[in-house]
This record gives structure tokens, sequence and C-alpha cells, in this order.
């Protein structure tokens, strides 16, 4: 149980274009789904926290304009990055958590984006 | 200073060693303690959960929590080359969670 998925796995776009990324719990519902990036061989980066049908929190540092996250459902929440740029290359990855906060999270397989 | 702490490594132990990874923490109010595998170019595996203080066994992996120390360690025993990987310490008050920036294992045959 407990599995995220996330699609695309991989993308490479060109600079100035937007790209979705999509996160899904299959057998579980999601209160609460966050979105990481992490650069290699460091850890993982907390960019948002959203709950179901609510805006997504951003911690600082991280535009909202051009991170834009939808959780739409209990079940998917997406992320785009808007107009990438190279400095936007990265691994971003997904969790979800069955309970607001003292929920363990359980992550997707994550999404390589390529800027060119 | 880091809320949380981790020795990066490298690690690297021959087959059947036993593994020992710690990470440390500076917020007595953190609760909640989790380890991940992580595999290159993939997710956070959850590994083990933990709440408050004590041990937990899960087959060869073996979870350590001292609050008192600020504290916490996972073993692993009889290692194998299928546990190379990443390992990542996790750990919060519960509202967040805080990521240590994970050690790398290399088990060598």
């Amino acid at each position: 149980g407990a599995v995220v998925s996330q699609h695309p796995s991989r993308v490479i776009c060109k600079s100035g274009t937007s790209v979705k990324i999509e996160c899904r719990s299959l057998d579980f519902q999601a209160t609460t789904m966050f979105w990481y990036r992490q650069f290699p061989k460091q850890s993982l980066m907390l960019m948002a926290t959203s709950n179901e049908g609510s805006k997504a929190t951003y911690e600082q540092g991280v535009e909202k304009d051009k991170f834009l996250i939808n959780h739409a459902s209990l079940t998917l929440s997406t992320l785009t990055v808007t107009s990438a740029h190279p400095e936007d290359s990265s691994f971003y990855i997904c969790s979800a958590s069955l309970r607001e906060g003292t929920d363990t999270q359980y992550f997707g397989p994550g999404t390589r984006l390529t800027v060119l | 200073q880091k809320e949380v702490e981790q020795d990066p490594g490298p690690l690297s132990v021959p087959e059947g060693a036993i593994v020992s990874l710690n990470c440390t923490y500076s917020n007595s109010a953190f609760q909640y303690f989790m380890w991940y595998r992580q595999y290159s170019r993939k997710g956070p595996e959850l590994l083990m959960y933990t709440y408050s203080s004590g041990n937990k066994e899960d087959g060869r992996f073996t979870a350590q929590v001292d609050k008192s120390s600020k504290y916490i360690s996972l073993f692993i025993r009889d290692s194998q080359p299928s546990d190379s990987a990443t390992y990542l310490c996790a750990m919060g008050p519960g509202n967040q969670f805080y990521f240590g920036t994970g050690t790398s294992l290399t088990v060598i045959p």
C-alpha cells in the first residue's frame, strides 16, 4: 500500500516553456502532498506543502508564480514550472501523507527535468 | 546550525558487514523519526518509522532513537550489494519534517 506515482519520469524542454508534473496517490487518499527538488548529491529541499482544496504553502525563497501547485483532489497534485530556465533543471519529487501533520510521507519516483 | 546533521560519507563496506548510519539533531521537540533509502535517480523509499525513543527492528534493519542525546541510528545487518544506496534520515515534531543530506553507502561483493 501507500504507492505514489509521478508523471512524467523524465522531461526535456526548451527554455521559456512550461512543464507540468503530476503526482498521484494510487491506493490512498492524501490529505497533504509535498513537493521537493533535489540537486545531485544533496538532500531534499522542500518547495511547498499543499492540502486538497486549498492554496499551497510555499517555503521561503520559492517563487509561487513560477512553481504553480494545484491540489485538485485527494489523489492528485500537479506542479507546473512556468517559463522554465536551465537553472530550473533538477530532480523534482512529490510525497503524500495519509493525514495532516503527524503521518509519514510516501514518495513518488521523481521527475528529472532538463531545461535546454 | 542545521536542524539535522548527517555524515554524507561515502561509506564503503564488504558484503556481510554490519552498517551503522547516524543522524544528530538539535530540536528537542522532534518526535517522529524516519529512515529512507534512495537509489540513484529514484524517489526515496520509506524503510523505518519510529515515534519517540526506543528501538524498532524489521528484518535486517534496526532503527534506534536516543532522544536524550538527540541521536538516531540505522543498523543494517548482513549487508548486501543491493543495499548500496543513499540513506536519508528525516524527523520532525509532526507538522513538518526535516531531512538529512543523506549517506551514500556502497556494499562491495
